[in-house]
């Protein structure tokens, strides 16, 4: 069954530095998606893209955040100055809406990032 | 701004027996609701979704309920078995393919 993959699993950096998250999104799907889980708070929107550019974003997306699909396949995360408070859960997802407009969407095991 | 409420953070039920998580959203702009299933150290699993011009949804053990003048949604697990153990949240969207709203959770424990 296809699936969502993440790269790192865990990903451990010093505050300010930049950092990247890659994802795969399942392969026919055209709509991704960036979210974040601070420990013991809930999964929360970051971001949205749709054919090559971001189509909804969340007011936590400031210009410290950027996303692109470098080629058929990844689609990254990067977070120039990392802040302690990135530290955080980040899940990728992927969805093809259905004809009666599902937004059934499929999540990755996420990657662990630690800002120290 | 809670947009999206599951006031039960935790669910104890006995295995066999029906589980009902509860969730309450506020914004009338909704117009899709999902459930999905997470386990520690995993990303989030879809279960079951509804649209809003439906008031039921069933797949197997999993069926869904919404009572759109309540503004609420109810997720029924029947019969609970013990693999279903694990954090369930509720998740709302505008339609399309909006980023989804999600609630805090709720620890479903399933005792033997």
């Amino acid at each position: 069954e296809p699936e969502v993959t993440q790269t790192p699993s865990h990903q451990v950096t010093q505050m300010g530095q930049e950092v990247i998250l890659r994802c795969v999104p399942i392969s026919n799907h055209l709509y991704f998606y960036w979210y974040r889980q601070i420990l013991g708070q809930k999964v929360e929107f970051l971001v949205s893209f749709y054919n090559n550019e971001i189509s909804e974003k969340s007011e936590i997306f400031d210009d410290q955040f950027s996303v692109e699909r470098p080629d058929g396949s990844n689609f990254t995360l990067k977070i120039r100055s990392t802040k302690l408070e990135d530290s955080a859960m980040y899940f990728c997802a992927s969805t093809q809406p259905g004809p009666s407009g599902g937004n059934e969407q499929f999540f990755g095991p996420g990657t662990r990032l630690t800002v120290l | 701004d809670q947009q999206v409420k599951q006031n039960s953070p935790s669910l104890s039920v006995q295995e066999g027996r029906i589980s009902i998580l509860n969730c309450d959203y506020t914004n009338s702009m909704f117009d899709y609701f999902l459930w999905y299933k997470k386990y520690p150290a995993e990303g989030p699993t879809f279960l079951i979704s509804i649209s809003s011009i439906k008031d039921k949804n069933e797949d197997g053990r999993f069926t869904v309920f919404l009572n759109k003048s309540a503004k609420h949604l109810s997720l029924h697990i029947v019969p609970s078995q013990p693999g279903d153990s694990a954090v369930y949240f509720c998740a709302a969207a505008g339609g399309g393919a909006d980023g989804l709203t999600f609630g805090k959770g709720t620890h479903l424990i399933i005792q033997p």
